[in-house]
């Protein structure tokens, strides 16, 4: 695609229940980030991979979150036992380089989490 | 507490006028600064971005400066369209540091 995407869209859960968002980025881009955003704020930092290498995760806020990107294309962001407060918008955002400056960040339409 | 600071947090201006919104950061060492667009529903998207050496980066009717001794930057949209309306968010780089530093946005609502 033009874009990048993600998967589902909506996702509402029961607390308790694990769940797995999906990213698709930028066909031949090296670097994926995902962001947690929540609402009225700016996205923050969890998670960064360059190609299918996890080079970063000390945004993700506790062991309950993982990622991962086994062919470094996709990514899927796992949050196990899910509590309410984890019901946020999770944006996934890819960049063609290796995430210098000059390395603009694409978005994606974020995945709304919503944990009853 | 946030390294950076936008205001006003949200604004309403009548379609064909200019409004101007100011991001404050403390980031440093300082690499970039963008201002990103983010539309309602929709990922942000890139508008300007700018390095310490730069005061002034134009994309339209957007015109983004930077002053990065009293490390503030402000955005001006001029002649406002209703396609305006969305949140801007100020973003903003370390030196050799993938990491990002987002501001809260300003909401701009364009009304005819």
């Amino acid at each position: 695609g033009a874009g990048v995407s993600q998967s589902p869209r909506y996702k509402v859960t029961k607390r308790g229940q694990d769940v797995a968002l999906r990213c698709d980025p930028i066909s031949g881009h090296v670097s994926l980030y995902w962001y947690r955003q929540a609402l009225g704020q700016g996205p923050e930092f969890l998670t960064y991979f360059n190609y299918e290498a996890q080079q970063d995760k000390s945004g993700l806020p506790n062991d309950r979150f993982s990622a991962e990107r086994p062919e470094g294309s996709i990514s899927t962001l796992t949050i196990q036992r899910t509590e309410q407060r984890d019901s946020a918008m999770y944006r996934c955002a890819s960049s063609l380089a290796d995430g210098s400056w000059a390395d603009t960040q694409y978005f994606g339409p974020g995945t709304r989490l919503t944990v009853l | 507490k946030n390294q950076v600071e936008q205001s006003p947090q949200s604004l309403i201006i009548l379609e064909g006028k200019n409004c101007t919104l100011q991001c404050n950061y403390t980031v440093s060492p300082f690499s970039n600064l963008r201002w990103y667009k983010q539309d309602t529903g929709r990922g942000p998207v890139s508008l300007t971005i700018m390095t310490f050496s730069e005061n002034t980066k134009s994309n339209g009717r957007y015109t983004a400066t930077l002053d990065a001794d009293t490390k503030q930057s402000s955005l001006h949209i001029t002649a406002s369209q209703l396609s305006d309306s969305a949140s801007y968010i100020c973003v903003v780089g370390k030196s050799n540091d993938y990491k990002l530093s987002f501001g809260a946005g300003t909401t701009v609502t364009v009304r005819a």
